[in-house]
């Protein structure tokens, strides 16, 4: 059983760019979340997918935008890069069930850097 | 909206010396709560979850954790810190019946055990 991965590792942007980060979920699960952790905080959640919809979002602009494919790996978005997206991207999946919760699993993260 | 406080930012100890990280969240419903560890170096990983039951749960590497739902508080305890237990600590929240299976964390306690 793999666990989640997350590419690329580290990212150097400039400002005004475009940004894809992709995560591979964990075998088996249908479900994947993106969280930000700037440094010294806690992660803040982006949005979800579910069976390749979005299941949720938090208080992200639209430039923040994402994908799920059938295999259930999932894609982040971020158009128009400004400083303050300078920071760690997680995903996290997950098996989701209608009325149960199951624990979300963490990838190492990509850390983005934007000049 | 959910949130969650953790009012102790940085932590220092010495070997041995028994650990309470505390954990405040603002939600009047029902919530899964948990602790997560960040390692220096390593991804976010589960230390113990609370679904239901009882309110005392026990975690992995000696961690336990206390639910008082009168006092929203989810408090994490280990007796004895060992060097080992250095790591940054985030309590998270998932309150149910909101449709989303995201998590909010707290901002995070820094934990340095001293040898």
């Amino acid at each position: 059983e793999t666990g989640v991965t997350q590419s690329p590792t580290h990212l150097i942007k400039t400002r005004g760019q475009q940004v894809t980060l992709r995560c591979s979920s964990q075998s088996g699960h249908n479900t994947v979340s993106w969280y930000q952790q700037a440094l010294g905080q806690g992660p803040q959640f982006i949005f979800q997918y579910y069976r390749e919809e979005e299941n949720g979002r938090g208080n992200f602009p639209p430039r923040f935008s994402g994908l799920q494919f059938p295999n259930y790996s999932s894609e982040l978005n971020v158009n128009a890069l400004e400083l303050d997206d300078s920071a760690l991207y997680l995903c996290a999946s997950s098996l989701s069930a209608s009325g149960i919760y199951n624990e979300q699993f963490f990838g190492p993260g990509t850390r983005l850097t934007v000049l | 909206a959910q949130s969650v406080s953790q009012h102790n930012h940085h932590v220092i100890l010495s070997e041995a010396a028994s650990l309470e990280l505390g954990c405040n969240y603002s939600y009047g419903g029902t919530v899964n709560l948990f602790w997560y560890v960040q390692y220096p170096g390593q991804h976010l990983q589960l230390l113990l979850k609370y679904f239901s039951g009882d309110p005392l749960v026990k975690g992995i590497k000696g961690f336990e954790a206390e639910f008082i739902k009168s006092k929203f508080s989810f408090n994490l305890r280990k007796p004895s810190v060992q060097w080992s237990d250095t790591a940054e600590y985030f309590c998270a929240v998932n309150a149910i019946n909101t449709g989303r299976r995201a998590l909010t964390f707290g901002s995070g306690t820094r934990l340095q055990v001293q040898p």
